[in-house]
């Protein structure tokens, strides 16, 4: 079936906008992840989500990001007031439960200008 | 946390050679994967291997989970291969994935 789908492929911004990243998860997977990867960090874990339990929050960077999954499937990554720091790819990742093989998809280019 | 160190951290190769990348981490694994990160920048994977040893072609890896470390093995290397490649391991009840720094292969026609 089809992989892990996101949107947009690249997204460009005014230093202080809001922006949304979409992430499709392959279907009937429970557990959805989203990481980051710059060039000074590598890639780092952001927040995981696992079926209606309470998503683990534990690696966003600040408050200006958040996120939610609907519905146990879609989910969007948003970050308010945008900083040149937050430039990265942004990549997304389901698996069929939480602790197992992950699934990554193509990931979001942001640049803040 | 738990550290995962990968080396060397640049591999230049002539098409047909061999190589050894190599996944070090600091503590008990739950999981282990190795994902190859091509030029547009997909995360493919590779193996999900937490212990043992697994092949895919001209690929394979073992972990030695005592041991804490992992290897993959590429075999008549192709400049398809060519690309960054990761180890990443997951502990305990957390389920985020921590990443090595990544090996830059660079195999050369």
């Amino acid at each position: 079936g089809a992989g892990v789908s996101q949107s947009p492929s690249n997204k460009v911004t005014e230093k202080g906008k809001d922006v949304e990243l979409r992430c499709d998860p392959i279907s009937g997977h429970t557990a959805l992840y989203w990481y980051r990867q710059s060039l000074g960090q590598g890639l780092e874990f952001l927040i995981y989500f696992q079926g209606n339990s309470a998503p683990d929050k534990s690696g966003l960077p600040s408050d200006r990001f958040s996120a939610e999954r609907t519905g146990g499937s879609v989910s969007t990554l948003t970050i308010q007031r945008t900083q040149q720091e937050d430039s990265a790819v942004y990549l997304c990742a389901s698996s069929l439960a939480g602790g197992i093989t992950q699934y990554f998809g193509p990931g979001t280019r942001l640049t803040v200008l | 946390g738990i550290q995962v160190e990968q080396s060397p951290p640049d591999l230049i190769l002539q098409e047909g050679a061999n190589s050894t990348l190599r996944c070090n981490f600091s503590d008990s694994v739950n999981n282990l994967q190795w994902f190859h990160q091509n030029p547009w920048g997909q995360l493919i994977n590779l193996f999900y291997i937490p212990s043992g040893t697994k092949q895919n072609g001209r690929l394979s890896a073992t972990t030695v989970a005592t041991e804490r470390y992992s290897l993959l093995y590429i075999s008549s290397s192709q400049t398809t291969d060519s690309g960054v490649y990761f180890c990443a391991v997951l502990t305990g009840a957390n389920s985020k994935l921590t990443f090595g720094k990544g090996i830059t292969l660079s195999v050369r026609p």
